[in-house]
């Protein structure tokens, strides 16, 4: 079967770095994205990842090694705002998406 | 703000009842989804509509009817739910079915009661 595996809550302090990590067992592989989902909102996109190794932008970074089946997004200089939950989610060999369970991040002051 | 809207953004139904939920998406995209959230679940994809045309149906039951008359708009017509059907219904649109970067819209809490 198909299987994406992440925390389902971490806690971290305001103005620290944190990392959510995803692993995935898919039938095959086109993709990794990652969404942001502030409670009661709607996911929104924060990255893509297909090809290996770590794309930057702002304060959110995301890494991909398709050999270890593995992704993480990288949060940098939290905010309070970062509190929310993560979603990884796999496009697989017939462009479709499998979705993790979401990481729920609970920052602190 | 987003570009997908959804109505209504609450919604209480018993079990005979028949309600639908709307979605609109200004974006100009041609696929649009409706996705299932439960608590602590993943993401459960229902529906997908690629150029009008359903390209995907994850085993439904047929207590949901999606409807979609056009490229910006489409609906989920409910009917005779049962109580696990209680979640969100999030719709998302995106370029094409090719699935790149999707935008959600906010999602319709339903309570079944």
């Amino acid at each position: 079967g198909q299987n994406i595996d992440q925390p389902t809550e971490m806690t971290a302090t305001e103005g620290a770095i944190v990392q959510i990590n995803c692993t995935y067992q898919t039938s095959g592989f086109n993709g990794l994205f990652w969404y942001q989902q502030h409670a009661g909102e709607a996911p929104t996109f924060l990255s893509y990842n297909v090809l290996d190794g770590l794309e930057e932008k702002g304060r959110f970074s995301s890494f991909l090694s398709r050999s270890k089946g593995y992704s993480y997004l990288l949060l940098k200089e939290l905010q309070m705002k970062d509190s929310a939950s993560y979603l990884c989610a796999v496009k697989d060999s017939n462009y479709q998406l499998i979705w993790g369970a979401g990481t729920k991040l609970i920052i602190k002051p | 703000e987003t570009g997908v809207t959804q109505t209504p953004r609450h919604l209480v139904m018993g079990m005979t009842n028949k309600k639908s939920l709307k979605c609109e998406q200004h974006l100009g995209h041609n696929a649009m989804y409706w996705y299932k959230q439960s608590a602590k679940k993943p993401l459960e994809l229902m529906f997908v509509y690629n150029f009008k045309e359903q390209t995907e149906n994850n085993s439904v039951p047929s207590r949901f009817s999606p409807e979609c008359p056009n490229s910006s708009h489409l609906f989920l017509h409910l009917h005779t739910l049962q109580p696990e059907d209680s979640a969100l219904y999030l719709c998302a649109s995106s370029q094409d079915g090719d699935i790149n970067e999707q935008y959600f819209g906010p999602g319709t809490r339903l309570t079944v009661t």
